[in-house]
């Protein structure tokens, strides 16, 4: 099993807000290694979507935000749209074993 | 904007040695990233492999270091991956990206290439 604990799925109506959660450990989140986060679109590579725990790269819409607290973080994406069905990996340092993913969310936009 | 492609076998017997390649464009490959393999099994999660600096220092994935081997070649500004004694578990598409070394994380991505393992 993947170092970072995600939920496999999550859903929510367009127009809600969602959190994908991704929990770690003391050896990586609680470490204090930044958390980053993934959106995959199904038959695409990864694009980075978060970095540094609450940092969007350009073009990435605000309604996507993170955060990061103790050995955790979390993904919350707002007003929910049909495009953002996809799925969602966190990724962070481990002190015994370098970057680690977490196991990956399925978003279904209902 | 740095672009990646990979390249390589799509189809390796078990046993046998996996080689890919990532042409880096638009982009020196010594310029300052880190440049990384990343690989997903078919309906699985993404499991990074291990990364590499243009002056050849690598940065591995213990679980994968025995059988893992990563080069640069700044030449042709591309890096390399193999893999040796493969089998059906090394089933997986392998994507190249680059490695932000003082973020830690994965800033642009290859469109990935599907490896599978079978005789």
């Amino acid at each position: 099993q993947s170092v970072l604990t995600q939920p496999p799925s999550v859903s929510g109506a367009p127009g809600q807000r969602v959190t994908i959660s991704c929990t770690g450990s003391s050896s990586n989140i609680g470490a204090g290694y930044d958390v980053h986060w993934y959106q995959q679109l199904p038959g695409t590579a990864p694009k980075l979507l978060i970095y540094g725990n609450i940092n969007r790269p350009s073009g990435v819409p605000d309604r996507f935000s993170g955060s990061k607290s103790g050995t955790s973080a979390s993904l919350a994406i707002t007003g929910l749209q049909a495009e953002d069905e996809a799925d969602y990996y966190c990724q962070s340092s481990d002190s015994m074993s370098g970057s680690v993913f977490g196991g990956g969310t399925k978003l279904t936009v209902l | 904007q740095v672009q990646l492609q990979e390249s390589g076998p799509g189809l390796v017997k078990p046993s046998e040695t996996l080689s890919l390649t990532c042409t880096v464009s638009d982009y020196s490959i010594s310029s300052g990233y880190y440049w990384g393999w990343i690989r997903q099994p078919p309906g699985k999660g993404l499991e990074w492999l291990g990364s590499i600096y243009h002056s050849g220092s690598t940065y591995d994935n213990p679980s994968h270091k025995s059988r893992v081997t990563i080069s640069v070649d700044t030449s042709k500004n591309q890096f390399s991956l193999t893999l040796s004694s493969v089998t059906a578990a090394d089933t997986a598409v392998y994507y190249c990206a680059t490695y932000n070394n003082y973020g830690y994380y994965f800033e642009y991505w290859g469109q990935g290439t599907l490896v599978t393992v079978s005789s």
